[in-house]
């Protein structure tokens, strides 16, 4: 089936530091969404990206999806301590009457040390 | 605030027994999504409703069940629960496109569920 792998599963850095998170696909996308969870917290929709080898930005953070549409990334740069909490890809899941949901990676777990 | 209201926040029941977790979505938003998150386990989809048909189904267990009412509220039914059944559910509802396609998810806060 079809799966969203995101690596590293955990992410220690020093404040300021840059931070990265990769996501791959078993196939490719239509689309690619990012989501932000923080401790204690629910997932919160950050950015889709529809396009080949799109780049986005949000103040600190850089959202890229790949050429072939099965790799995507965000950067973000000089982390604060407000960037802690768990990264998620998500990627459209396919049915017969088309996309429908969203499959998760696991995630990234960004701790932050100041 | 998503919009999207889950309950009950926390429950502590027993293995064996069995529990229904109620989700109401944003405002005008046809889809509901349930997911488990479980640790280190990311988020698993179990199960998608759009306009009160079951859409999409992943990984939900037999003993799980859920429905959509004309109200566009959803409960997700978990029956003779087990130990491994502890986990956050998360509801999360989009718009749902009349052509497919998901578009941006809203989570409520979820329901912890833990089984003794």
């Amino acid at each position: 089936g079809q799966q969203v792998m995101q690596i590293p599963q955990y992410q220690h850095v020093q404040e300021g530091e840059d931070f990265t998170t990769y996501c791959n696909s078993s196939t490719t996308l239509s689309n690619i969404q990012w989501y932000k969870q923080r401790p204690g917290g629910h997932p919160v929709f950050l950015i889709q990206l529809v396009k080949s080898g799109e780049v986005k930005k949000q103040k600190r953070l850089t959202f890229q999806f790949g050429e072939a549409k099965k790799n995507s990334s965000l950067h973000i740069t000089a982390t604060q301590t407000t960037d802690v909490g768990t990264y998620f890809c998500a990627g459209p899941m396919y049915s017969g009457g088309g996309a429908d949901g969203l499959t998760f990676g696991k995630g990234t777990h960004l701790i932050i040390q100041p | 605030d998503s919009g999207v209201t889950q309950t009950p926040k926390h429950l502590i029941t027993a293995t064996g027994q069995r529990v229904t977790l109620r989700c109401s979505p944003r405002s005008g938003d046809l889809s509901v999504y349930w997911y488990q998150q479980s640790l280190d386990q990311g988020l698993q989809f179990l199960i998608q409703y759009y306009n009160g048909e079951e859409r999409a189904k992943g990984n939900i267990l037999e003993r799980f069940s859920a429905q959509q009412f004309p109200d566009l509220h959803s409960e997700l039914n978990l029956s003779s629960l087990e130990l491994g059944d502890s986990a956050l559910y998360f509801c999360a509802s989009s718009a749902g496109l009349a052509g497919g396609g998901t578009g941006e998810l809203f989570f409520g806060e979820g329901s912890r569920l833990t089984v003794l």
